[in-house]
């Protein structure tokens, strides 16, 4: 059974910092995704990752995977109050063609002025 | 909106009520899902149709029935809830080997 962990769980960083959020899964996969969720509304995709040493950039958030290790970081920059949110990696198990996304707990950012 | 469009997007209902939660999609997606998503819980994957077929139902009690006329609707049937049903559900949809999901907004389902 596919297992994704993501730590820290709860963040609380400055404006201004920078950190990194990381995920680690337990088997095989190359296609992992970030998904950013604000309190009550659905996910939002941020980033798909789908090689091995792949990075994206977008703004302050940059994500990479290393399939090797079995993990994925999302690094944060100079964060900024409107970046606090629930952060979701996941995993893609799907065989045959068939997407099978396991997610990761989140972790919930919370940026202070 | 995402193109994945869920109602309604808050539901009471009763233990011995029955009701349904619609999800529609216009992306020309071919694979559609169920996730349930409760407090302090990861995710959880219900149910995945993927060119109208049921391909994964994940041990889930038969209280939760779906079904998935054409490849942009998809239903989820509810009856008999317990009060530890109440969560988030969320709908969906991706295209095979594409790009991950899209959801839509969820409905927030009480059960009283």
């Amino acid at each position: 059974e596919l297992k994704v962990e993501q730590n820290p769980l709860f963040l609380s960083m400055q404006e201004g910092k920078n950190y990194t959020i990381y995920c680690n899964y337990s088997t095989t996969s190359d296609r992992l995704y970030w998904y950013r969720q604000d309190p009550g509304k659905s996910l939002e995709s941020l980033f798909v990752l789908l090689s091995n040493g792949a990075v994206k950039q977008e703004g302050r958030l940059m994500a990479s995977l290393d399939t090797k290790a079995r993990l994925s970081t999302l690094h944060i920059t100079a964060a900024v109050h409107d970046l606090s949110a629930t952060y979701f990696c996941a995993v893609d198990e799907g065989n045959f063609g068939n997407e099978k996304l396991t997610f990761g707990t989140g972790t919930r950012l919370t940026i202070i002025p | 909106e995402t193109g994945v469009t869920q109602t309604p997007r808050h539901l009471v209902m009763g233990m011995t009520n029955k009701k349904s939660l619609k999800c529609e999609q216009h992306l020309g997606h071919n694979a559609m899902y169920w996730y349930k998503q409760s407090a302090k819980k990861p995710l959880e994957l219900m149910f995945v149709y993927s060119l109208e077929e049921r391909v994964e139902n994940n041990s889930v009690p038969s209280r939760f029935s779906p079904e998935c006329p054409n490849s942009s609707h998809l239903f989820l049937h509810l009856h008999t809830l317990q009060p530890e049903d109440s969560a988030l559900y969320l709908c969906a949809s991706s295209q095979v080997l594409g790009n991950g999901y899209t959801f839509g907004s969820g409905t927030r389902l009480t059960v009283v």
